[in-house]
């Protein structure tokens, strides 16, 4: 069975500082991964997927995240990190269903806070 | 357009009302998915319609009943809820492959008295 492990309940940066959230994943075959953003009261935002190819991927906001098979590892970086970055971010493993439609196994989430 | 609509944004009812929840999208997604998410919490999957036929109930109460009237819309009726109910619904919409990226509503948060 999938599963997905975000070590980091909480974490706090500054603003402009670098920012890296983990994520650990457990998948049999060629994951398909994702992070979400979940600002407060608000739906899941996509800021980016991994499906195959380069391991680096670039999503929206200036994020970005590398996919490491040796490590089973998803990780989300950005440089340079904004006050408005504040919020839940969700890891994510998707593999298709047998009736149809597709299972997201999410992470716990890491709450992210930016000090000013 | 990667849009997902869910109305209402908020819904306080009582015990013995009935109610729904609705959700559409115009992006040609063959898949739709109801998530049930409380506070500090990561979505539980509900329930998923494949091509307009129910694909998966996650063991939900049948006080929870959805609904795929055609490919564009989902409804969620609620009847006889209870106070552990009140959460943030959401609503998604794939394609039907893989990898099937899910794009989520911004939810109906849902208050029972």
């Amino acid at each position: 069975a999938q599963s997905v492990t975000q070590p980091d309940i909480h974490i706090t940066v500054s603003e402009g500082a670098s920012l890296e959230l983990r994520c650990n994943y457990s998948y049999g075959a060629t994951p398909y991964l994702f992070w979400y953003v979940q600002s407060p009261g608000q739906g899941l935002q996509l800021l980016l997927k991994y499906f195959s190819g380069d391991t680096l991927v670039q999503g929206i906001k200036g994020f970005e995240a590398e996919f490491k098979r040796s490590q089973s590892s998803f990780n989300l970086r950005k440089p340079s990190v904004h006050w408005s970055d504040a919020a839940e971010y969700f890891c994510a493993v998707g593999a298709q269903l047998t009736g149809g439609g597709n299972k997201l196994t999410f992470g716990t989430g890491t709450q992210l806070k930016v000090e000013l | 357009d990667t849009e997902v609509t869910q109305t209402p944004k908020h819904l306080v009812m009582g015990m013995t009302n009935k109610k729904s929840l609705k959700c559409e999208q115009h992006m040609g997604h063959r898949a739709m998915y109801w998530y049930k998410q409380k506070a500090k919490k990561p979505p539980e999957l509900m329930f998923v319609y494949s091509y307009e036929k129910l694909s998966i109930n996650e063991s939900v109460p049948s006080r929870f009943s959805p609904e795929c009237p055609n490919s564009s819309l989902l409804n969620l009726h609620l009847h006889a809820l209870q106070p552990e109910d009140s959460a943030l619904y959401l609503c998604a919409s794939s394609q039907d492959w893989e990898p099937g990226t899910q794009y989520f509503g911004p939810g109906t948060r849902l208050l029972v008295l």
